[in-house]
């Protein structure tokens, strides 16, 4: 089945201890995005991947790195997470960038808590 | 910058109740837009999406149509049903900037 994963789907933590979201794609997509979703803000992208060891911020990238070492899989790491970086994370992936005709595909969603 | 805007929420309909969901975009080049739904606990999918002025985009009953004169683009369904209760963003994307920009959302709730 063709799918987005993101692992895990529910995270507390507490500030300061650096944590990895996972995600991955089995189909091939060259462009993977991550999203946060905060109440009354829709959805914020935070990093985007064109391709393998190909990154580049969005519109809220600060906290957040990203590495795309394979081209299936593209992890969220945050450092050194803080109160204000609790929200819910999507990772999507799409064809060939952002060609006009393209839809992108998300996964279920991770939602992290910092304390 | 590009930008959404949708209408806010959230909105609540009877079954059968004919649904308008407003929204409104700010491009600077040619975008594409579209219209997701997300589901309670569940990711982003796809409703409909249109790539050009005056395009019509239509799935399971919904239909928006691409407005250049009026840079909008509201989705319709003549009758929804408890099943479409979820919420919808509005979006657009510009492949020269690589970048995808969502409206907030609009929360829809439909009553047997």
């Amino acid at each position: 089945e063709a799918q987005v994963t993101q692992n895990p789907r529910y995270l507390i933590t507490v500030t300061g201890k650096k944590l990895t979201v996972t995600c991955s794609q089995n189909m091939n997509h060259e462009y993977m995005s991550w999203y946060r979703q905060d109440p009354g803000l829709g959805l914020r992208q935070i990093y985007y991947s064109m391709n393998v060891e190909v990154t580049d911020k969005g519109d809220v990238p600060e906290g957040y790195k990203v590495s795309r070492k394979e081209k299936r899989n593209f992890p969220l790491i945050l450092e050194s997470p803080s109160p204000n970086q609790t929200s819910l994370y999507f990772c999507a992936s799409s064809l060939l960038g952002l060609a006009a005709y393209n839809e992108q595909f998300f996964g279920p969603g991770t939602r992290l808590t910092v304390l | 910058g590009d930008s959404v805007t949708q209408m806010e929420g959230p909105v609540t309909l009877s079954e059968e109740a004919f649904l308008t969901i407003n929204c409104t975009y700010t491009a600077t080049g040619y975008p594409s837009l579209f219209w997701y739904v997300q589901y309670p606990g569940e990711g982003l999918q796809l409703l409909l999406k249109a790539t050009k002025a005056d395009d019509k985009g239509s799935n399971k009953g919904f239909e928006a149509t691409y407005r250049k004169e009026t840079t909008s683009f509201h989705l319709e369904k003549g009758s929804v049903q408890v099943s479409d209760s979820a919420v919808y963003f509005c979006a657009l994307s510009e492949a020269v900037v690589n970048q995808f920009y969502f409206g907030t959302g609009t929360s829809l709730t439909v009553i047997p």
